[in-house]
This record gives structure tokens, C-alpha cells and sequence, in this order.
């Protein structure tokens, strides 16, 4: 167990929808960090939040949009879905020293 | 572009020592990061470069030549469980991340 919660742990909806998950990183950690992992095109980054500001933004699409909150939680807000969003997500929390923790993952379904 | 390259598939006996490379071409580099990942599983850190040289974790190590554009990562007394996929990643100058497809290594008896 990382110490890393992410919820949901999978979901299932349909094009054109909008949905949030939500990470919760590990007690001290203020790094929290958004991927996405696709079979064919296996992990990418999308972003990176540090103490509630933004610190680093990878591939992430316009209709995807993250935050993290005062309780250091963050939430990737994924609109307009599409079927090539289907993938797994994984949010890590990470330390000064560059360690990273990854959460479960959730899995996204798009139908 | 981003670029970062290393072997898809690695297969290797229990007990043998196994190196893992990586080559990367960046626009910018802040560090060079190891994971290892279980089929079915979420990543798990493995280790962490920013300078050159060699950084060794337990059976784990691994070395960066920043000159080169270039790391490995090197396994000893392999066990059954190391079978797994290996991702290399760069952070690049605006702290992004970059990763290689991974390496799927194979661990046989």
C-alpha cells in the first residue's frame, strides 16, 4: 500500500460526458502528479501540482482539466469524453527528493 | 522531439545480473527516473538520477551519463517476481516527464 487513495476505482460512461477522480496523496507528500496510460501509447504525463499551484503540464488535452486543493487533494476533471480516453489513470504524490508514489490507478471506460 | 529509447523485451535467468538501458534525447533534463510495473498493477518507483554516476538501492542500481544521454538500470540476483516492465523517464527543462515505452523483462528459471 503507497499511502496513495484514488477513487473511483473504475468507470464506466459514455461519450461526450464528464467525469472527475479524485487522488489523495500520502500524509506530508505536497507533490501530487496525473497520468494516463493507454495501451498504445503506454504512460504519459499530464501534470503536475505542488502545494496547490500548478509546477509542470505534460500531454494533457484541453477538454481535461486537474486541481489541487487546500487538504492537498486533486481532481482530473475529463470532459467531452471520447473513446480514445479510455485508459487507466494514475495519480502519484511525490517527496523533495524525487521519489514518486502511484495510487491504485482508475480505470476509465468510455462506451 | 522528445525521444527515449530502450529495449522492448529482455529475458534473463534467476540469479543472473540483467541491464536495462535507456538513451534519451531531451530538450532540457532534470533528473532520470526507473520504474518498475507489474502486469495489472500501478508503478512502482525504483530510483532517481540527476547527477552522473551510479546509485545503488539493494539488488537495485542505476547510472546516468548526462553527456551520453544515457542510463541503465541494473538488476543482480534476479528473482521470479523482478519479471515485470521497466519504464525509463526524463524530466525534462519545464519539469515535464517523458517516458520510454518500457521494457518487458522476462525472468526464467
Amino acid at each position: 500500500d503507497s499511502g496513495v487513495t484514488q477513487t473511483p476505482k473504475h468507470l464506466i460512461t459514455a461519450t461526450g460526458q464528464r467525469v472527475t477522480l479524485r487522488c489523495s496523496p500520502r500524509s506530508g507528500d505536497l507533490s501530487v502528479y496525473w497520468y494516463q496510460q493507454s495501451l498504445d501509447q503506454g504512460l504519459q504525463f499530464l501534470i503536475q501540482y505542488y502545494n496547490g499551484e500548478e509546477r509542470a503540464k505534460g500531454n494533457i488535452l484541453e477538454r481535461f482539466s486537474a486541481q489541487q486543493f487546500p487538504d492537498l487533494h486533486s481532481e482530473l476533471n475529463l470532459s467531452s469524453l471520447e473513446l480514445g480516453d479510455s485508459a487507466l489513470y494514475f495519480c502519484a504524490s511525490g517527496t523533495p527528493g524525487g521519489e514518486q508514489f502511484f495510487g491504485p490507478g482508475t480505470r476509465l471506460t468510455v462506451l | 522531439g522528445q525521444n527515449i529509447d530502450q529495449p522492448t523485451e529482455m529475458t534473463a535467468t534467476e540469479g543472473a545480473i540483467v541491464q536495462i538501458n535507456c538513451t534519451y534525447q531531451t530538450s532540457g533534463f532534470n533528473g532520470l527516473f526507473w520504474y518498475q510495473q507489474h502486469a495489472g498493477e500501478a508503478p512502482t518507483f525504483l530510483s532517481y538520477n540527476v547527477l552522473d554516476g551510479l546509485e545503488e538501492k539493494g539488488r537495485f542500481s542505476s547510472f546516468l551519463s548526462r553527456s551520453k544521454g544515457y542510463s541503465y538500470l541494473l538488476l543482480k540476483e534476479l528473482q521470479m517476481k523482478d519479471s515485470a516492465s521497466y519504464l525509463c523517464a526524463v524530466r525534462g527543462a519545464g519539469n515535464q516527464f517523458y517516458f520510454g515505452t518500457g521494457t518487458s523483462l522476462t525472468v526464467i528459471p
